[in-house]
């Protein structure tokens, strides 16, 4: 069936750093990929999102590139703010699956945490 | 925008009470779907929806049951809510033909049983 694993955390680093957050998946059919972001205390918000082979995606200084020779959909931005701290999720769709049923496969979520 | 809105942001229920989530979305989406979060686990299916009506099981669906009577409203329902079900509980929903499937999240219900 269809995974996703991200690299574990927590991720502390200080203001201005570069930051990578390492997603990589597998699936049976041709998945669109997603990063979303839980700020504390509330539901998940689509942050960027890529639906096939060396799409990037990017919002708010943050970039994503589907690389299918490698499964994977890395996370990154140039310079973090104490504002990015959250749980940041990688999730893929995948339509042609079979399954039929139009569900996200999420990873287990990084927590980062931005100090000043 | 997609609005998805919970009924409660925190709720406190005994052991053996039956419990109601509601979730409403207001942008007229076909899918919608359940999950409770847990730390180290992640997001968890529990039921989705596709039409009025309809309901398929996901992951983890044991202790729970769902209600879809109208379109921009899914229900969930512990029948006898135990401690092990304390969690965070996310509502989502989708569209089958706008923005192919993306998944709009609700704030969540922080659900303590004691």
């Amino acid at each position: 069936g269809d995974s996703v694993t991200q690299m574990e955390g927590p991720v502390t680093l200080s203001e201005e750093a570069f930051l990578t957050i390492n997603c990589t998946y597998t699936a049976t059919g041709y998945p669109s990929l997603f990063w979303y972001v839980q700020y504390p205390g509330e539901g998940l918000q689509l942050l960027l999102k890529a639906t096939k082979a060396d799409d990037k995606g990017s919002n708010k200084g943050f970039e994503a590139t589907y690389r299918k020779e490698t499964t994977s959909f890395h996370l990154e931005k140039g310079s973090v703010q104490v504002s990015d701290s959250a749980v940041y999720f990688c999730a893929l769709l995948d339509l042609y699956s079979g399954a039929g049923s139009y569900q996200l496969t999420f990873g287990k979520g990084t927590k980062l945490s931005v100090i000043p | 925008d997609v609005k998805v809105t919970q009924s409660s942001r925190y709720l406190v229920k005994r052991t053996g009470e039956k419990v109601f989530l509601e979730c409403v979305q207001d942008m007229d989406h076909e899918n919608m779907f359940w999950y409770r979060q847990d730390p180290g686990l992640g997001l968890r299916l529990i039921y989705f929806s596709y039409d009025v009506k309809m309901k398929e099981k996901g992951d983890i669906p044991e202790g729970y049951s769902v209600s879809r009577e109208k379109k921009e409203r899914f229900s969930l329902i512990l029948e006898s809510a135990s401690t092990n079900q304390t969690s965070m509980y996310l509502c989502a929903s989708s569209s089958q033909y706008r923005n192919r499937y993306e998944q709009y999240f609700g704030p969540g219900t922080r659900l303590t049983v004691t």
